[in-house]
Parts: structure tokens; sequence; C-alpha cells
């Protein structure tokens, strides 16, 4: 069954520094989008991404982050300088965008500690 | 504003039912969707709602009220496997189709 897959599973950076999660979508799918967790809390939304640009952006998401899609199967979140409240699990997502089901499904997501 | 409220905890007995309940208040509603999701781990879909009623999928039912803007999951004869994190998340309108999702609630399912 085909899943959602994302690199490294745990990163762990200085403060200031820049970091890039890698995301790969399913296949066939349209839409991506970033989510984050921070330990104990609620999932939230980051970004969703359609037709090679951003299509909604929350207000977490900042001049700080940014989105890509270098090639025809990565998707990537980069943090330009990571901030202490920026450790949290990034989780990529990407559904079909047909009809009305529409399922994200989720990758495993990347443990980010900032120190 | 945007509002999902779950019980934060639930305890049930292996064998059982169980009924975990959500609630919300959202500016737009393109569906509601309801994720499994184990400690460390990433959220799996389980079940899905648009129009009202029930739907049902083994183990696993889920019900929606548009017009009093609740839903519920109901699972059948638990597992111990099923102790993990429930999230309720409703589906915006819109191009986006971005979900916000509820806190979740961590049921325990005890021997």
């Amino acid at each position: 069954e085909p899943e959602v897959t994302q690199t490294p599973s745990h990163q762990v950076t200085q403060m200031g520094q820049e970091v890039i999660l890698r995301c790969v979508p399913i296949s066939n799918h349209l839409y991506f989008y970033w989510y984050r967790q921070i330990l104990g809390q609620k999932v939230e939304f980051l970004v969703s991404f359609y037709n090679n640009e951003i299509s909604e952006k929350s207000e977490i998401f900042d001049d700080q982050f940014s989105v890509e899609r270098p090639d025809g199967s990565n998707f990537t979140l980069k943090i330009r300088s990571t901030k202490l409240e920026d450790s949290a699990m990034y989780f990529c997502a990407s559904s079909d965008g047909l009809g009305g089901l529409d399922t994200q499904y989720f990758g495993p997501g990347t443990r980010l500690t900032v120190l | 504003g945007q509002n999902i409220d779950q019980p934060t905890e639930m305890t049930a007995t292996e064998g059982a039912i169980v009924q975990i309940n959500c609630t919300y208040q959202t500016s737009g509603f393109n569906g509601l969707f309801w994720y499994q999701q184990h400690a460390g781990e990433a959220p799996t879909f389980l079940s899905y709602n648009v129009l009202d009623g029930l739907e049902e999928k083994g183990r696993f039912s889920s019900f929606l009220s548009r017009s009093k803007g609740y839903s519920y999951l109901l699972l059948k004869e638990l597992q111990m496997k099923d102790s993990a994190s429930y999230l309720c998340a409703v589906r915006d309108r819109g191009a986006t189709n971005k979900l916000i999702f509820g806190t979740g609630t961590l049921l325990a399912v005890q021997p």
C-alpha cells in the first residue's frame, strides 16, 4: 500500500540553525500539507501546497518557514533560523484531491528538537 | 473562531464498547474525520462523515449531526491495541481542505 515517507525521523539542531525536513508524498496525490504537533498538544495546520504553490498558510507559518517541491517526488519544509519553540513533531500529509472523501494520509513524522 | 472539543481521557475494558464524543464550532465545514494516533506515531485515518448519520466500518462507527455540531466515534469489542489517542478533525471548506484538529481523547483499554 502506498504511503507517505519522511526523513529524518529525528533531527536535533542548535537554535538559529537552518533545518530542512523532507517528505515523499504518495505518488498520484496532488495536495500536500505540513502539520506540527508540540508534545502533549494538538495537531496544528502549517501550510498547504497545490500546483507548485502555497494555497494556504497558518499564522505559525511566518517568514522563517518555506516549502518547496524541488522535483516530482519530494516536498520539503525549511525552517531558516530555528527557535526553541519550533521543537515539535512535524507531519507531512498528502491527498488526491478527488471526490468528496479526499482523505489526508500522514507520514510517520520528523521529531525536531531545538537546543 | 475554530473550536473542537473532545474529552481528554477515557478508560474502558477489553471487549466493551466505548463512545468518544466531539463537538465543533468552525467557520467552515466540509466533513469530519476521525484519526487514531498511537504515542509518537502519525495519525492514521479511521472514519469520515460529511452527511448526517452513521457510518460503519468494522469495529468502528462514526456519527454526525451537522445541526448540532456533534460527532461521535464508537469502538466495539475493544482490544488492548485500541489504546491510543483518537483525534476528531474538521475539514475546512475551501480550496485547501486543511484539517482542524481537536486535542484528542486518550483512550486506555484495561484487561
